[in-house]
């Protein structure tokens, strides 16, 4: 079956302008998950849903970004008045359920480059 | 808070050798979940093998398998008969046995050289 998809692939924007980055899930996955990978760096945790609730955004680095989901289906993350240091790849993922043992799949990313 | 360090920014190995990557995590919980991710150039994680903490067991995934040292906090993985699709970069993760977010550690980047 699909995968997780993200789009666009990729996104160039200007500093100051807005953004939005798709997440598509694997149908009937319940949980989503939000990390941004910046260039040579691990993953760092933005936010994850269950549901269209969002039950841990501890890690969505200021109130430019903001992220939500509808219809226990799509997600979207915005980044507001963008920043030079915004720029990185964001990965989605999901999973069937919240619980522990419940691997996450991932989708491709989105490359994000604020000039 | 838990954390997850990977010490061996970068490793190679030659095709059908063998490699360990190291992993060591913190936590105060006794229960807990450790995962293995592969990224190649695609970007797309995939996940390798995972490990639940009270299972006394190493996970074994074909030429996959880990070391798991509940008292020392490490989670090695071990790459038998190393292939040249096995260039990526190697991601250890950590999710408490509470689900929700995996906590990753800053990657390890495998080279197999023919």
């Amino acid at each position: 079956g699909a995968g997780v998809s993200q789009s666009p692939s990729n996104k160039v924007t200007e500093k100051g302008k807005d953004v939005e980055l798709r997440c598509d899930p694997i149908s009937g996955h319940t949980a989503l998950y939000w990390y941004r990978q910046s260039l040579g760096q691990g993953l760092e945790f933005l936010i994850y849903f269950q549901g269209n609730s969002a039950p841990d955004k501890s890690g969505l680095p200021s109130d430019r970004f903001s992220a939500e989901r509808t219809g226990g289906s799509v997600s979207t993350l915005t980044i507001q008045r963008t920043q030079q240091e915004d720029s990185a790849v964001y990965l989605c993922a999901s999973s069937l359920r919240e619980g522990p043992n419940s691997p996450l799949h991932f989708g491709n990313g989105t490359r994000l480059t604020v000039t | 808070a838990q954390t997850v360090t990977q010490s061996q920014p970068e490793m190679s190995v030659q095709e059908a050798e063998t490699v360990t990557l190291s992993c060591t995590y913190d936590t105060s919980e006794s229960n807990y979940y450790l995962f293995w991710y592969k990224q190649p150039p695609s970007r797309q994680m995939i996940l390798v093998i995972r490990q639940e903490a009270y299972k006394q067991q190493n996970a074994t995934e074909n030429r996959f398998s880990v070391n798991f040292q509940k008292a020392a906090k490490s989670f090695s993985l071990k790459i038998s008969d190393s292939q040249l699709g096995d260039t990526a970069m190697y991601f250890c993760a950590f999710r408490d046995n509470q689900g929700g977010k995996l906590i990753f550690g800053q990657g390890t980047e495998l080279s197999v050289k023919p």
